[in-house]
């Protein structure tokens, strides 16, 4: 199965509104990643964060290792944050991508 | 700001033939890899190299090569170039274990007609 499941697949915000967007793995993997990509784009690391809770301006990333999950809290969503974004999970040097969540902030 | 550099941005090549795409770091990261990306199936890993003279076969490796000269570059081959190989690839440099982040490129867009 996949080992990498991101969800949902999709969401749609008005300017102002909160994102959740989950991401769960399988046990071969660790040393989770949120990776953002604008359409037609390449991807930008937003966090690296195998543990725990990491926080850089809007976004928020936490990881609970026992529980196979990582997640991504986008606060106070800006038409800017339009795009896709990726969880990615190591193992043994080599990093497998979720599908993707693909979200739309209308002003 | 770690760099990393991909040519062509575009290409056009036809069926059979040859097709090389470059990727060039200046972050000094030992690991390097090419994904591509495609609707429904997200990043899949291609080729990856733990180092100078090293190359390793990830995921979807049937149909490509790759060779890694040195530290810095890293190629992708197509040596018969299909049309399921549209697509857009990626190279990124890196080493997800040693705690250190993913740098990608621009990508190549890749047309087989």
């Amino acid at each position: 199965g996949q080992q990498v499941q991101q969800s949902p697949a999709s969401l749609v915000l008005q300017e102002g509104e909160n994102a959740e967007l989950q991401c769960n793995f399988s046990t071969s993997l660790n040393s989770m990643q949120w990776f953002y990509q604008r359409p037609g784009g390449s991807l930008v690391s937003l966090f690296y964060n195998p543990s725990g809770t990491k926080q850089s301006g809007r976004l928020t990333s936490t990881t609970v290792i026992k529980e196979r999950r990582s997640s991504l809290h986008i606060s106070s969503s800006q038409t800017t944050d339009s795009g896709t974004y990726l969880c990615a999970g190591a193992n043994t040097g080599k990093l497998t991508f979720g599908h993707g969540t693909i979200l739309r902030v209308h002003p | 700001e770690a760099a990393v550099t991909q040519s062509p941005r575009n290409k056009v090549a036809v069926t059979g033939g040859k097709v090389t795409l470059s990727c060039n770091q200046t972050n000094n990261h030992n690991n390097m890899y090419w994904y591509r990306q495609d609707t429904g199936h997200g990043l899949r890993l291609i080729h990856y190299s733990y180092g100078a003279g090293s190359t390793e076969k990830g995921d979807i490796p049937d149909g490509y090569k790759a060779s890694r000269p040195s530290q810095e570059n890293f190629s992708l081959i197509l040596e018969l170039a299909t049309p399921s190989q549209t697509s857009v690839y990626f190279c990124a440099s890196g080493d997800p274990i040693s705690n250190e982040r993913l740098f990608f490129g621009h990508g190549t867009k890749l047309s087989v007609l």
